[in-house]
């Protein structure tokens, strides 16, 4: 697609349910990220992708979070019996190409996760 | 391991003052440095960028160069508007690095 899309843009589930956010990157990006926004924080890193490997999980919070990327293409973050610390906005953000180190990152506009 | 430190906002500005939003970073070797903007109820944007010592990028009237003596990367522009208010993140990409490492971010208010 023309950019990266996230789905819902919204989201209010209760405590203890599970749900599913989902990103679209730009067609061809090989390279995926996914970060977690809290009021008031900067971005914290979460995982990221190359092609549908995932080398480094060491970001996820906890055992509760996961991540898969199916065709190189759009990614699942899951969040397992969710906790109200877990409210925030997800963004996610692909790029051509996971080495180059001058490339910027193409972002969508976020899921924003309410916990009730 | 590499960081960015960016100055707390927020920043509140008249229409047509000057702006600046220091940035200051740690890493290894020659990172690639970044500004992005994030509007309300957007996600963020790239707004410009610099890959080697005494790079400046600029874009929309917004410049930033790369000080390599200074490890800084400050934001300017010389006549903000309205239009400017939102958020603004400092990032670096260090070289060897699949992770970039993002600033908490300044808040930037323009009045009119």
């Amino acid at each position: 697609g023309a950019g990266v899309s996230q789905s819902p843009s919204n989201k209010v589930t209760e405590k203890g349910k599970d749900v599913e956010l989902r990103c679209d990157p730009i067609s061809g990006h090989t390279a995926l990220y996914w970060y977690r926004q809290s009021l008031g924080q900067g971005l914290e890193f979460l995982i990221y992708f190359q092609g549908n490997s995932a080398p480094d999980k060491s970001g996820l919070p906890s055992d509760r979070f996961s991540a898969e990327r199916t065709g190189g293409s759009v990614s699942t973050l899951t969040i397992q019996r969710t906790q109200q610390e877990d409210s925030a906005v997800y963004l996610c953000a692909s790029s051509p190409t996971l080495g180059a180190a001058n490339y910027g990152y193409t972002f969508g506009s976020g899921t924003r996760l309410t916990v009730v | 391991g590499n960081s960015v430190t960016q100055m707390e906002g927020p920043v509140t500005l008249s229409e047509e003052a000057f702006l600046t939003i220091n940035c200051t970073y740690t890493a290894t070797g020659y990172p690639s440095l970044f500004w992005y903007v994030q509007y309300p109820g957007e996600g963020l944007q790239l707004l410009l960028k610099a890959t080697k010592a005494d790079d400046k990028g600029s874009n929309k009237g917004f410049e930033a160069t790369y000080r390599k003596e200074t490890t800084s990367f400050h934001l300017e522009k010389g006549s903000v508007q309205v239009s400017d208010s939102a958020v603004y993140f400092c990032a670096l990409r260090g070289r060897g690095s699949y992770i970039p490492t993002f600033g908490r971010g300044t808040s930037l208010i323009v009045h009119p």
